[in-house]
């Protein structure tokens, strides 16, 4: 068990549908990350928060968002879902903002059905 | 940009044969890297990392050395077992701008059978 959670762990979703994603980093941890597991784009990093602020973006479709909260959980918001956007999506956290050695600790995922 | 080769899988082997997955890395400056594990149905779990040239990650009989000359993060173990059997992916980390990410390789499925 990595410490962070997310929630919920399955989504089943229609095409032109809007949908959050959960995730409460470890304790102690501000960086919060998102990414996107799928069997053709591999796992890719969407976008970086550290303590309420975004740090990075990465492939991030301008149809997704995403924001840290003051508690420092994280959601991430999907709209207009099509059908490619189905996938498994992990949150990871770390203690330091951009620390090259920093370790991420990955969440157990979401996995997104859009039908 | 940054970017991870990983051998194509999957890697089937007996078990306590001795394993080498390949990975090869692009990056400018000084990245850290790591190997990731999948289980089946689970999260990525960190397996071992190095953050400078020559250094050797090591855990749960995993190795895997920094080589700057050939840009590479070979993983290696000695005797694997049933247990080992899963996904292995190689990534790297450099802070770039005001922020961190990972760069992963497409990953490298490990069966290990009896």
């Amino acid at each position: 068990d990595s410490g962070v959670t997310q929630t919920p762990k399955h989504l089943i979703t229609a095409t032109g549908q809007r949908v959050t994603l959960r995730c409460s980093p470890r304790s102690g941890d501000l960086s919060v990350y998102w990414y996107q597991q799928s069997l053709d784009q591999g796992l890719q990093f969407l976008i970086q928060y550290y303590n309420g602020e975004e740090r990075a973006k990465g492939n991030i479709l301008e149809r997704f968002s995403a924001q840290q909260f003051p508690d420092l959980h994280s959601e991430l918001n999907l709209s207009s879902l099509e059908l490619g956007d189905s996938a498994l999506y992990f949150c990871a956290s770390s203690p330091l903002l951009a620390g090259g050695g920093d370790t991420q600790y990955f969440g157990p995922g979401t996995r997104l059905t859009v039908l | 940009g940054d970017s991870v080769t990983q051998m194509e899988g999957p890697v089937t082997l007996s078990e306590e044969a001795f394993l080498t997955i390949n990975c090869t890395y692009t990056a400018t400056g000084y990245p850290s890297l790591f190997w990731y594990v999948q289980y089946p149905g689970e999260g990525l779990q960190l397996l071992l990392k190095a953050t400078k040239a020559d250094d050797k990650g090591s855990n749960k009989g995993f190795e895997a050395t920094y080589r700057k000359e050939t840009t590479s993060f070979h993983l290696e173990k000695g005797s694997v077992q049933v247990s080992d059997s899963a996904v292995y992916f190689c990534a790297l980390s450099r802070v770039t701008g005001g922020g961190n990410k990972l760069t992963f390789g497409t990953g490298t499925q490990l069966k290990v059978e009896l």
